[in-house]
């Protein structure tokens, strides 16, 4: 079975728009990682979360972490062109990567 | 550079040779990953090196999979005997590792491998 599932895989949204895109995973660490790919390029570092209740905020992006039921979401506000990528989660220690979203950003 | 290195960027093969896919770490990283991307997925788990030594090979895919890392620093994953299904982007990632915890990674800009 998947032991990190994203959703949307897919999100078109509009720039100034706000949207959440949700990490649920099964593995037993409680640490989460995002991290961001551009088409042809390889991963990006975004955010590590390390605890429950951690919140972490870089720009236009948030992330927190529930460790309870086990969920992360990758919060976006007035999202902007630049924005659009591939986001992945990542649990247990960074063995296990989400199927990613790819996120396009129309003007 | 500073970052982590991957050769060759590009690898083309006929199904059945070997191929050997080179990662140089960030100097001073511990843990070294392995990974395998196939088009519009996640990567998937390979392996992964503390030092030199290989503390889980569980992903790798079948005995043709084979990868060291004999010095703790250059990391090679070999496949014999290519299939087309091993055709995918391979990406290495390092990081420190702090308190028995893996730092978040740097990942080198893959090897993209076709099997023809």
């Amino acid at each position: 079975e998947l032991k990190v599932e994203q959703n949307p895989l897919f999100l078109s949204m509009q720039e100034g728009k706000n949207y959440t895109i949700y990490c649920n995973y099964s593995t037993t660490s409680d640490r989460l990682y995002w991290y961001r790919q551009d088409p042809g390029k390889s991963l990006e570092s975004l955010f590590v979360l390390l605890s429950n209740g951690a919140v972490k905020q870089e720009g236009r992006l948030m992330a927190s972490l529930d460790t309870k039921a086990r969920l992360s979401t990758l919060h976006i506000t007035a999202a902007v062109h630049d924005l659009s990528a591939t986001y992945f989660c990542a649990s247990e220690e960074q063995f296990y990567f989400g199927t990613g979203t790819s996120l396009t950003v129309i003007p | 550079g500073a970052g982590v290195s991957q050769s060759p960027r590009y690898k083309v093969a006929k199904r059945g040779q070997d191929v050997a896919l080179r990662c140089d770490p960030i100097s001073g990283h511990v843990s070294l990953f392995w990974y395998q991307q196939a088009l519009g997925q996640g990567p998937e788990f390979l392996t992964y090196f503390q030092n030199e030594a290989q503390l889980d090979k569980s992903g790798l895919p079948s005995d043709r999979f084979f990868a060291e890392r004999p010095e703790g620093s250059v990391s090679t994953l070999k496949i014999q005997r290519t299939q087309q299904e091993d055709s995918a982007v391979y990406l290495c990632a390092s990081s420190a590792r702090v308190t028995g915890v893996n730092q978040p990674q740097h990942f080198g800009d893959g090897t993209r491998l076709s099997i023809l």
